[in-house]
């Protein structure tokens, strides 16, 4: 089946690690996203890639990296210098540019800093 | 940025109740997006809209895009207990944004009273 896998569901880290989301996609799409949900709040951007080995910073960077080595994955790291990193993180994946503005959600992540 | 704003952000109603919500924004958008959100889950693609004054439905939902391009209308009819969620707009604004920068509105919580 097509679609976005993130994993793993429920992330729990300690204060000052670092910690890798992972979010995969078989839909062949050129575009992925990550976001950041806080409860009771909308999504806000955190970074995005338009193509391999590119990627942008979003509304909320700070704290957080990623890479997108393969169109396949972007993965996301949390790093010690995200000072509220306790939230649900979300990625999406779209056509790209040419397509669609129809962005697809993964399942979603939640880290919770202990 | 761009910022929408959704309403109403919560919504009480009896089974079989029709629904209708609401987004709008300060500028204009190209593309409005309907998401619907489970707890614990990533947001579910209902209905995109394209073009000034589109109405499009799926099921018993029915979405149309504002003449002004600065709102979208979401309404369900005759509600059932699968629809309790939240449920987002969200926008795609004309360049030179592109693309990548989808705006999403607060959310509107939807509970199905017995």
């Amino acid at each position: 089946d097509g679609g976005i896998t993130q994993s793993p569901k429920y992330l729990f880290r300690k204060e000052g690690q670092n910690v890798t989301l992972s979010c995969e996609q078989n839909l062949n799409h050129d575009a992925m996203y990550w976001y950041r949900q806080d409860p009771g709040q909308g999504l806000r951007l955190i970074y995005y890639s338009q193509i391999v080995n590119d990627f942008q910073k979003g509304d909320i960077a700070e704290g957080y990296s990623v890479s997108r080595e393969k169109k396949e994955s972007f993965p996301l790291t949390v790093t010690s210098a995200q000072k509220n990193p306790t939230a649900f993180y979300l990625c999406a994946s779209s056509i790209g540019s040419g397509g669609t503005n129809e962005q697809f959600f993964g399942p979603g992540t939640r880290l919770t800093v202990l | 940025g761009q910022q929408l704003n959704q309403s109403p952000q919560s919504m009480f109603i009896q089974e079989g109740e029709d629904v209708s919500m609401n987004c709008t924004s300060s500028s204009i958008f190209n593309t409005w997006l309907w998401y619907k959100q489970d707890p614990g889950e990533g947001p579910v693609l209902l209905i995109a809209l394209y073009k000034a004054g589109e109405l499009t439905s799926n099921g018993r939902l029915t979405a149309q895009f504002g003449i002004t391009r600065k709102d979208s209308f979401l309404n369900i009819s005759a509600s059932i207990p699968s629809d309790v969620g939240i449920y987002f707009c969200a926008g795609h604004p004309p360049p030179p944004f592109g693309n990548e920068k989808l705006t999403f509105g607060t959310g509107t919580r939807l509970t199905i009273i017995p």
